[in-house]
């Protein structure tokens, strides 16, 4: 089955304690991304990769690091989080003008 | 600048009501259009797509949206609503690179049973 895997779903921890956010799709895509979504703001885009070893910053990329090492995988790191920082994460996949694939989300809560 | 705008924040509907929402882009270039709906508590699907041809797009669930290129707009419609339309929708554009997207801000839609 086509699917884009973030883990964890659901995770609550404290200021300055580095987290990461995986994210994996088994479709062979180019192209991935991750979005937080905030209400009333809509997805805002923090980082983009055309392809591996290939990145580039969104609107919101202050306070995060992405790699991408492997086609398939395309972490998300908050290396110093904050409250701030508190949202909804989504990673998504295509491939060349495709539709986007979306992972569940990650609920991030960060006291 | 590419954006994405949505003028609809929150529309609230009967059930049996027609339904249009709003979007407008602005940028050149190919014109891939899309429309996400986000469920309570889920991810976005794909409502449906734009990329060139007929300017009319079926979709989904009984959705359509027609692409006017010189109103640089691709509104959403639906001629009757269900209870279970109740949901986000986002539309969403080309954003510099190929596979790069811009979403707009999101119109909830809410429908009183």
């Amino acid at each position: 089955e086509a699917q884009v895997t973030q883990n964890p779903r659901y995770l609550i921890t404290v200021t300055g304690k580095k987290l990461t956010v995986t994210c994996s799709q088994n479709m062979n895509h180019e192209y991935m991304s991750w979005y937080r979504q905030d209400p009333g703001l809509g997805l805002r885009q923090i980082y983009y990769s055309m392809n591996v070893e290939v990145t580039d910053k969104g609107d919101v990329p202050e306070g995060y690091k992405v790699s991408r090492k492997e086609k398939r995988n395309f972490p998300l790191i908050l290396e110093s989080p904050s409250p701030n920082q508190t949202s909804l994460y989504f990673c998504a996949s295509s491939t060349q003008n495709q539709p986007q694939h979306f992972g569940d989300g990650t609920r991030l809560s960060i006291l | 600048a590419q954006s994405v705008s949505q003028h609809n924040h929150h529309v609230i509907l009967s059930e049996a009501a027609s339904l249009e929402l709003g979007c407008n882009y602005s940028y050149g270039g190919t014109v891939n259009l899309f429309w996400y709906v986000q469920y309570p508590g889920q991810h976005l699907q794909l409502l449906l797509k734009y990329f060139s041809g007929d300017p009319l797009v079926k979709g989904i669930k009984g959705f359509e949206a027609e692409f006017i290129k010189s109103k640089f707009s691709f509104n959403l419609r639906k001629p009757s609503v269900q209870w279970s339309d109740t949901a986000e929708y986002f539309c969403a554009g080309p954003r510099g690179s190929q596979g790069n997207l811009i979403f707009g801000k999101g119109t909830k839609l809410s429908v009183k049973p």
